[in-house]
């Protein structure tokens, strides 16, 4: 089963607009809620880690949110650049196994287009 | 932030061969280290989690045999894939963890089995 979907899978937005990637999870207990962009070809970069108790945090243009009422967050970009471009990818930290796994959704690749 | 390298980034065998891939914590400790693959547009999927200086541990449908993870020190972790074949092709990516719930990713290598 999949514990970490996000929607929509892809997204095409012009340059300069904003936009909202969704992630629900069922993973529980969990640690941990991150996202992170992923390049073509590149590792994943972290851009919010949230701790259970936190409903939101901004990283310059990135803000995320989260209900872990609901199971459910967001990433909103804001002022869309094209180096924007790229798959973005929410990832839950699962603790049922006594360690931090992190289990990844399938990503929201996202291209802005000028 | 912390820096993680991997050498090569990418990487053409034949089938038949073996190939090994490094991965390098460049600025701290890693007391753990974990190796994931990721074929084109899914998610990354963790294959195993090596500790320093014990043995790996495979998640379920992982060949040990076949992945082979050496973990001799606290900034240097590698995986061999032994015996390549065409379907092994993919994008395969480290990431090591400090004592913190931090893990931070490699950039990934690229390998092609001919």
């Amino acid at each position: 089963k999949n514990q970490v979907e996000q929607s929509p899978q892809s997204l095409i937005i012009l340059e300069g607009k904003n936009c909202t990637l969704q992630c629900n999870y069922t993973v529980s207990p969990f640690s941990n809620l991150r996202w992170y962009k992923q390049d073509t070809g590149r590792g994943p970069v972290s851009l919010t880690i949230m701790t259970f108790s936190e409903n939101t945090k901004s990283n310059g243009r990135y803000t995320a949110t989260l209900d872990a009422d609901t199971k459910q967050s967001s990433l909103h970009i804001t002022a869309s650049q094209l180096s924007d471009s790229a798959s973005y990818i929410c990832v839950v930290s699962d603790l049922s196994g006594g360690y931090n796994k992190l289990i990844f959704g399938a990503g929201t690749r996202l291209a802005v287009h000028p | 932030g912390a820096v993680v390298s991997q050498h090569p980034s990418r990487v053409i065998c034949k089938s038949g061969t073996s190939v090994k891939i490094e991965c390098r914590s460049l600025d701290f400790q890693a007391t753990t280290m974990f190796w994931y693959r990721q074929f084109p547009k899914q998610s990354l999927m963790l294959m195993a989690t090596s500790n320093e200086g014990s043995k790996a541990t495979y998640e379920q449908g992982v060949e040990k045999d076949k992945f082979l993870i050496n973990h001799a020190s606290l900034t240097l972790s590698t995986l061999t894939v032994t015996s390549a074949h065409p379907e092994d092709s993919s994008f395969y990516i480290c990431s090591a963890k400090d004592r913190s719930y931090e893990q931070y990713f490699g950039p990934g290598t690229r390998l092609t089995v001919t």
